[in-house]
């Protein structure tokens, strides 16, 4: 079953950093790019960026260049979001999700998101 | 930057037809994908590359498109179809952009 995993829910004092996972299983992890995506409270969708984890080839939403870091490993095919200095507007469900940028050219499979709450 | 435009909301009564628009001036160029977002749950791909259906997405679910417009459609509505609806596209850089979101209620 393809399918990706993500790490689950954190609880964060603004100023802190966080890592937060997205595993893939079966499926080749390193031909398909994973997205991240935002949603905040009672809020849309929101494109961060998309990682390549078969050279680590990134693209960054404008609206969150310089504020995330994404990044893979391929050995473990799992990708990350970062933040070195989270906010309070940071509190969202975060998801990866598959893009099937050779197929259906859409996000196809996409993890059961991770809750990040930040506050003090 | 680049926005995609879908109504707020959509009500309609089980076994009728929803209509769900998503507008932006890329569209003609670029590709629409639809996704069903339920209640607590990580969105679902309804519609790809504009009227394409992935499998195990009923037949109901048709989307169509016509210059600056891409639709979603929903042909005999059913209570479990009650969602919000995210279009998506890219922009001319190849940014992804969703839509605002449509919340369909199944009167």
């Amino acid at each position: 079953e393809v399918q990706l995993v993500q790490s689950g829910a954190e609880v964060k004092k603004p100023g802190e950093s966080l890592k937060i996972s997205c595993k893939g299983s079966g499926y080749s992890f390193t031909s398909y790019w994973i997205g991240w995506v935002r949603q905040m409270p009672g809020k849309g969708l929101e494109w961060m960026g998309i990682i390549y984890p078969g050279d680590s080839d990134t693209r960054y939403s404008p609206s969150f260049q310089g504020q995330v870091t994404i990044s893979a490993d391929k050995s473990i095919s799992t990708a990350y979001l970062q933040w070195s200095s989270l906010k309070a507007s940071d509190t969202a469900m975060y998801y990866c999700a598959r893009w099937d940028s050779s197929g259906c050219g859409a996000f196809d499979i996409w993890g059961q998101g991770t809750m990040v709450t930040v506050s003090s | 930057s680049y926005e995609l435009t879908q109504p707020p909301s959509v009500s309609v009564s089980p076994g009728q037809t929803a209509r769900i628009t998503c507008s932006g001036d890329a569209l003609p160029k670029q590709y629409a994908y639809w996704y069903q977002q339920k209640p607590g749950q990580a969105p679902v791909l309804v519609i790809y590359k504009d009227s394409e259906r992935p499998s195990g997405i009923p037949e109901r679910f048709s989307g169509s498109s016509s210059g600056t417009t891409v639709t979603l459609t929903i042909s005999g509505v059913q209570a479990e179809d009650e969602a919000d609806y995210y279009c998506q596209s890219a922009d001319s850089s190849g940014n992804w952009v969703f839509g605002g979101g449509t919340k369909l209620t199944v009167l």
